[in-house]
């Protein structure tokens, strides 16, 4: 059983799209985040849900937004894309509550390879 | 400002012993992960440290020292398939999690 799935596994688009990444965990996890890794192979934290609650918005334009329908579920939706948009994304979720205990490991999605052209 | 450390690449041979170092400047400090990626894949967890000292697990061991904002990750009797990206994160007193860029390690026979 897979524990943390995305859909789809490589997007190819061209400039200006509209485009979804889909993301399920199925570890009743409480907290769910999207990164972005680059080129250089840097892991960029862009946000963390929840309880349904967005607690992290690095420095993202927000041509991204989160959308997460129940604890299960957080997906990416990014507008009007952009060349410097490829990279791979990666959904991860860890048992983190607001209010106590952690920090607690993540546990990463297979990624998304988005190129835009 | 925040600022994790570590070498952009390292080699060591098949069989032998490699140390991965992680030097960090945070606001705060609620513990450090070490992750493993292999090229195309995603990271995988290894080792949580919060307090000082070493935790060992298998071939693998981590050390963390609180004092000196210093981690380092031990490998021991390499194989190949242990080439890969190992990076270094760390947990802010707001229990975000701020990462290093990664050190890649290739191992040759």
């Amino acid at each position: 059983d897979t524990a943390v799935s995305q859909t789809p596994k490589y997007l190819v688009t061209q400039m200006g799209n509209d485009k979804s990444i889909k993301c399920e965990q199925n570890l009743g996890h409480d907290t769910m985040y999207w990164y972005k890794q680059d080129s250089k192979k840097f892991l960029k934290i862009m946000f963390s849900y929840n309880n349904k609650e967005l607690i992290i918005n690095e420095t993202v334009p927000n041509r991204f937004s989160p959308k997460s329908p129940d604890k299960a579920h957080l997906n990416l939706h990014i507008n009007s894309l952009e060349l410097g948009d490829s990279a791979v994304y990666f959904c991860a979720s860890s048992q983190d509550k607001e209010g106590g205990g952690g920090p607690y490991e993540q546990y990463f999605g297979p990624g998304t390879r988005l190129t835009v052209t | 400002g925040q600022n994790i450390d570590q070498p952009t690449e390292m080699t060591a041979t098949e069989g032998a012993i490699v140390q991965i170092n992680c030097t960090y400047q945070t606001s705060g400090f609620n513990g450090l992960f070490w992750y493993q990626q292999h090229a195309g894949e995603a990271p995988t967890f290894l080792s949580y440290n919060v307090l000082d000292g070493l935790e060992e697990k298998g071939r693998f061991s981590s050390f963390l020292s609180r004092s000196k904002g210093y981690s380092y990750l031990l490998l021991k009797e390499l194989q190949m398939k242990d080439s890969a990206s190992y990076l270094c994160a760390v947990s802010d007193s707001n229990y975000q999690l701020i990462w290093g860029a990664g050190t890649k390690l290739i191992i040759k026979p």
